[in-house]
């Protein structure tokens, strides 16, 4: 079975400096894809980025983008440019090619300090 | 606007009085979900269906039910609630496929005393 670990229950950073969350992933499959969800007060889960792995390409969106090491088995996010706004819950998570199940990681509080 | 919505938002009830959240989209998803979010271990899914009378067990579906009768609707049916059900609850629908992305639901937050 697969499992997800966001072993960062907390982190912090100060508004405009960068941050990077951390991810890790077990599976024995070669197709998948990886998730960030971003999950602020008001509870709403928002797509910030995803990643093929079939693609070697690192995928961005703005000021987030994805460390991704397949071998590894690695998924970090990094965010540039921190903004209060971006204060929130956020969640690794894996969907196999064959399934529509995500499979979430425990979440990483992340505080931005003024 | 492409949305999925729940309803009730907030309930608080009783141990042992049936209570059904219902789950609409309004996007012809296919794929339609339901997870179960608690402090300290995400998101876990309850029951998933790929279609129409399509539905399956999820990874903690003890005390509760589904149906898809509809293609837009998946209500989530807690007949016997009990205070282990106290969570955040969200539905969410997409198309079929790995790549698609899970539009979720705004969560109804569920307290069983």
């Amino acid at each position: 079975a697969q499992t997800v670990t966001q072993s960062q229950p907390e982190m912090s950073v100060q508004e405009a400096e960068t941050v990077t969350l951390s991810c890790t992933y077990d599976t024995s499959e070669s197709d998948y894809y990886l998730f960030w969800y971003k999950q602020p007060p008001s509870r709403q889960m928002i797509l910030v980025i995803r990643q093929e792995a079939y693609k070697q390409q690192n995928a961005t969106e703005n000021r987030f983008s994805v460390n991704f090491q397949k071998a590894a088995k690695s998924f970090s996010l990094k965010i540039s440019d921190s903004q209060l706004g971006d204060a929130a819950m956020y969640f690794c998570a894996y969907r196999s090619a064959d399934t529509d199940k995500l499979i979430f990681g425990t979440g990483t509080r992340l505080q931005v300090f003024p | 606007e492409a949305q999925v919505t729940q309803n009730p938002r907030y309930l608080i009830t009783v141990t042992g009085k049936k209570l059904t959240v219902t789950c609409s989209q309004n996007m012809n998803h296919e794929y339609m979900s339901w997870y179960r979010q608690d402090p300290g271990l995400g998101l876990r899914q309850i029951y998933y269906s790929m279609n129409v009378e399509v539905t399956d067990k999820g990874d903690v579906p003890e005390g509760y039910k589904v149906s898809r009768k509809e293609k837009r609707n998946f209500p989530l049916i807690l007949e016997s609630p009990s205070p282990n059900q106290t969570s955040l609850y969200f539905c969410a629908s997409s198309f079929p496929g790995g790549s698609n992305e899970q539009y979720f639901g705004p969560g109804t937050r569920l307290t069983v005393t």
